[in-house]
């Protein structure tokens, strides 16, 4: 039990244009969500925290303009990277259940 | 400022040896999380460590909590090749379901 499942797997895209990341828990209810990055070789940081029905936090240093957050039901966060540039290329992950499960993870290269 | 800091960082041994990890942090919490990640994979749970003394073992890994000390260990007991991957501690900031991550420990097995 206790399935994030996250689409895409990866992605390239343009420099300049927009990606949208899904995260959907499969059996459950999730009011809440986190979004990480990791870029290669590194840790991973907390990006945002998406709540359902209401704006997302983010963390200092993150962009809310740049990345879009949006949490529309209870078992769907979207993460929205918009106007991509090479240096947003990097591993994006999601997490539910207070860390007790992570989605599968998105890996953006932008070209 | 909540900080995890693990060490060591790098860890190169034989199989058949025992070693451990060490998940230092800077303030009180009581969720304390370790993960391993293999090479361009998403994050697998391994041990949540909900209270002082907690002590929890899967196979050749058992995971401890000192809240005193602030500290987590890991411990590998006659590693294997398979347990290579990088091996992360988290702490849960104030029980908020945010994560800090440790720098994370990348294991070699060798045979």
């Amino acid at each position: 039990g206790a399935v994030v499942s996250q689409h895409p797997s990866w992605v390239i895209c343009k420099s300049g244009t927009s990606v949208k990341i899904e995260c959907r828990s499969l059996d459950f209810q999730a009011t809440t969500m986190f979004w990480y990055r990791q870029f290669p070789k590194q840790s991973l940081m907390l990006m945002a925290t998406s709540n359902e029905g209401s704006k997302a936090t983010y963390e200092q240093g993150v962009e809310k303009d740049k990345f879009l957050i949006n949490h529309a039901s209870l078992t769907l966060s979207t993460l929205t990277v918009t106007s991509a540039h090479p240096e947003d290329s990097s591993f994006y992950i999601c997490s539910a259940l207070y860390g007790y499960t992570f989605g599968s993870g998105t890996r953006l290269t932008v070209v | 400022e909540l900080k995890v800091e693990q060490n060591p960082l790098f860890l190169s041994m034989q199989e058949g040896k025992n070693y451990t990890i060490y998940c230092n942090y800077s303030t009180t919490s009581d969720r304390l999380y370790w993960y391993r990640q293999d090479p361009g994979k998403s994050l697998e749970s391994l041990f949540v460590l909900l209270s002082n003394g907690a002590v929890k073992q899967e196979g050749r890994l058992m995971a401890s909590l000192d809240t005193k000390a602030r500290l987590s260990t890991l411990h590998i007991t006659a590693a294997v090749h398979d347990l290579s991957a990088t091996y992360f501690c988290a702490v849960d900031m104030g029980n908020t379901g945010k994560l800090i991550f440790g720098q994370g420990t990348t294991l070699q097995v060798k045979p």
